[in-house]
């Protein structure tokens, strides 16, 4: 069966250092993979999707970014972080194709202070 | 883009009772409507999801309904247990939910009361 994984759990990190999070798939092959953002009590805000190794494809404009250096690897990084970088990470994946349903990883909650 | 409307923010029900949450998206290309149940700390969880060509999906205490020419589908829960409460997401997405991503609701926080 499939697993997805992420770390670190939790973060606290001050306003200006780099992130760097990670997200990893088990028991499937070329997934779909999602960066989703949740800030408290507020809904997911889709932030990366990537189709395969390299690409990336950018929802909102910030100063995050993301990568897939392999295939079952979802990276999520920024060169300096913001006070409202603070939130929920969350990571999904979904099957190759149209089959559509996503499956979220357990997320990090980040804390910038 | 799609735009996804959830309501009511919030919904508080006696146990034993139904609740129904309710969406609406824009872009009449979306074909796939999930919708997740979210503990609080936690992921969310799929509880149910329903394709375009269907009107109605069931499982067991929960079912969802569609209608597409309204743009429109529900989340119904019949005999509400504690374990029900939690914040639910509708989402909607084009292309059966594919490589583009959902665009969710702003979430429902079902509280049953004893």
């Amino acid at each position: 069966s499939q697993t997805i994984h992420q770390w670190p759990a939790t973060l606290v990190q001050p306003v200006g250092s780099p992130l760097s999070l990670e997200c990893t798939v088990e028991g499937t092959s070329n997934p779909n993979l999602y960066w989703y953002r949740q800030a408290a009590g507020r809904g997911l805000q889709l932030l990366f999707y990537s189709v395969g190794i390299g690409q990336i494809s950018s929802e909102v404009p910030q100063n995050l970014s993301a990568s897939r250096p392999q295939d079952r690897q979802f990276i999520l990084s920024s060169k300096k972080l913001l006070l409202s970088d603070s939130g929920f990470y969350l990571c999904a994946w979904s099957s190759p194709g149209t089959s559509g349903t996503q499956y979220f990883g357990p997320g990090t909650r980040l804390l910038v202070l | 883009g799609e735009n996804v409307e959830q309501h009511p923010s919030t919904l508080s029900v006696q146990e034993g009772d139904s609740a129904v949450i309710k969406c609406t998206y824009s872009d009449s290309a979306s074909n796939y409507f999930p919708w997740y149940k979210q503990e609080l700390g936690k992921r969310p969880q799929l509880i149910i999801d329903i394709r375009s060509n269907v009107g109605e999906k069931k499982d067991q205490r929960i079912a969802v309904t569609l209608n597409k020419t309204a743009k429109h589908f529900s989340l119904h829960i019949t005999e509400t247990q504690p374990e029900d409460s939690a914040v639910y997401f509708c989402a909607a997405s084009t292309r059966g939910g594919g490589a583009d991503g959902l665009t969710f609701g702003k979430g429902t926080h079902l509280i049953i009361q004893p």
